[in-house]
């Protein structure tokens, strides 16, 4: 079966420090994968997805298929950056497996 | 292109009360979903559509109706409403091409408290 873990409800780190958000999946076949980013009050939005390979706002995702992990990096956190982020999953029919979410602060 | 729209932003009802949220996009997506977000349990899917008069449950389907009569239209249906359905609903549609599965482009949620 399907399914995206992502292990942090809440994670702190100061502004300027590493941040890395983890995210584990399950799934049979060639996995599609994104990370979606909540701003306070707002709606949901990509923010980048494995197979472009992309970097977004600073952030990086590889995914590992030998730990079947797409862990969120980035290498000096923002206070803007302080938001809600879902690891997902794209599987057959186009439904799309959440994870659990990660609350990030970035503190001054 | 206004994207994906909900309709209401908010909305108190009773327990046992029936209502309709409505979603709609403008983007010509083929697939569309219905998920809700509740603290601590990420973002659900209640019911998707991968195509005009073809529907499917997701993980969480108990109390919900749906219906996808046009490629723009998705209205997600709370038979009777209960206080477990409190939560915020949100609306996501998407497309795949030549095989390669596009993102989500969401909404902006419905509040729904029922009491």
């Amino acid at each position: 079966a399907q399914r995206v873990t992502q292990p942090e409800k809440l994670l702190s780190v100061f502004k300027g420090a590493p941040v890395e958000l983890k995210c584990n999946y399950s799934y049979s076949g060639s996995p599609e994968l994104f990370w979606y980013v909540q701003y306070s009050r707002q709606r949901l939005q990509l923010l980048l997805r494995h197979i472009s390979r992309e970097s977004i706002k600073g952030f990086t995702a590889d995914l590992n298929k030998g730990e079947t992990s797409f862990h969120l990096k980035k290498p000096f956190a923002q206070e803007e950056d302080s938001a809600m982020y879902y690891c997902a999953l794209s599987g057959p029919g186009n439904q799309f497996y959440f994870g659990t979410g990660t609350s990030l602060t970035v503190i001054p | 292109n206004a994207g994906v729209t909900q309709t209401p932003k908010f909305q108190v009802l009773k327990t046992g009360q029936s209502m309709t949220l409505q979603c709609a996009q403008d983007m010509n997506h083929e697939y569309m979903s219905w998920y809700r977000q509740d603290p601590g349990m990420g973002l659900r899917l209640i019911h998707y559509s991968v195509g005009a008069g073809i529907t499917d449950q997701g993980e969480v389907p108990n109390g919900y109706n749906v219906s996808r009569s046009t490629t723009e239209d998705f209205p997600l249906r709370l038979l009777s409403a209960a206080p477990s359905q409190t939560s915020v609903y949100f609306c996501a549609s998407s497309y795949s091409s030549s095989g390669t599965k596009y993102e989500q482009y969401f909404g902006p949620g419905t509040r729904l408290t029922v009491t």
